[in-house]
């Protein structure tokens, strides 16, 4: 079956460490994004990548990184930078980098990141 | 700023009901508006879409409104089901960027 594979589904984090969220999808989709949810914020948009080793910022870029070295992985790193790093991440990806209206993006199942 | 909207946090709705979940935006520009189902520690599915150009669009219980001057889309469920219990987002499309924008959710609980 197709799909995007996230993990951990729980990770926990010193603070002043960095680590790195696994995202992986055999949809063969070219795009691929990172969100993060907290409550009452919906869903915010941290980085995004139409192509292999291609990716731009989204509306929270700060304090995260990634790498796009393979069409089916968009791995996330938390560094020590990110003020504020407890909450649920998400990985989607879609089609061709434009938005279906028959699916819109395929999300993955999350990981919850907690600072300790 | 936020571009999307959802300003009801929580609804509730009796089994059987009509369950109206409501979304506002502000960028014109939008051409494809999606609702999302999510439930706790998972991911959001797919539950129904809307291009611009169209004002309705039915799928089974679930019906898209758009109202584009209003700049306001609402997901109707009839009849709900303590199944359909969970936090429904709207997101809009901006063609320009091929990016989604969401809404803060509302959550919907279904009593029986």
């Amino acid at each position: 079956d197709g799909g995007i594979t996230q993990s951990p589904k729980y990770l926990f984090r010193k603070e002043g460490q960095n680590v790195t969220l696994s995202c992986e999808q055999n949809l063969n989709h070219d795009a691929m994004y990172w969100y993060r949810q907290d409550p009452g914020q919906g869903l915010r948009l941290i980085y995004y990548s139409q192509i292999v080793n291609d990716f731009q910022k989204g509306d929270i870029a700060e304090g995260y990184s990634v790498s796009r070295e393979k069409k089916e992985s968009f791995p996330l790193t938390v560094t020590s930078a990110q003020k504020n790093p407890t909450a649920f991440y998400l990985c989607a990806s879609s089609i061709g980098g434009t938005v279906s209206l028959s699916q819109g993006y395929t999300f993955g199942s999350g990981t919850r990141l907690t600072v300790v | 700023d936020q571009q999307v909207k959802q300003n009801s946090p929580s609804l509730s709705v009796q089994e059987g009901r009509i369950s109206i979940l409501n979304c506002d935006y502000t960028n014109s520009m939008f051409d494809y508006f999606l609702w999302y189902k999510k439930y706790p520690a998972e991911g959001p599915t797919f539950l129904i879409s809307i291009s611009s150009i169209k004002d309705k669009n039915e799928d089974g219980r679930f019906t898209v409104f758009l109202n584009k001057s209003a700049k306001h889309l609402s997901l109707h469920i009839v009849p709900s089901q303590p199944g359909d219990s969970a936090v429904y987002f709207c997101a809009a499309s901006d063609g320009a960027t091929n990016k989604l924008i969401f809404g803060t959710g509302t959550l919907l609980a279904v009593q029986p």
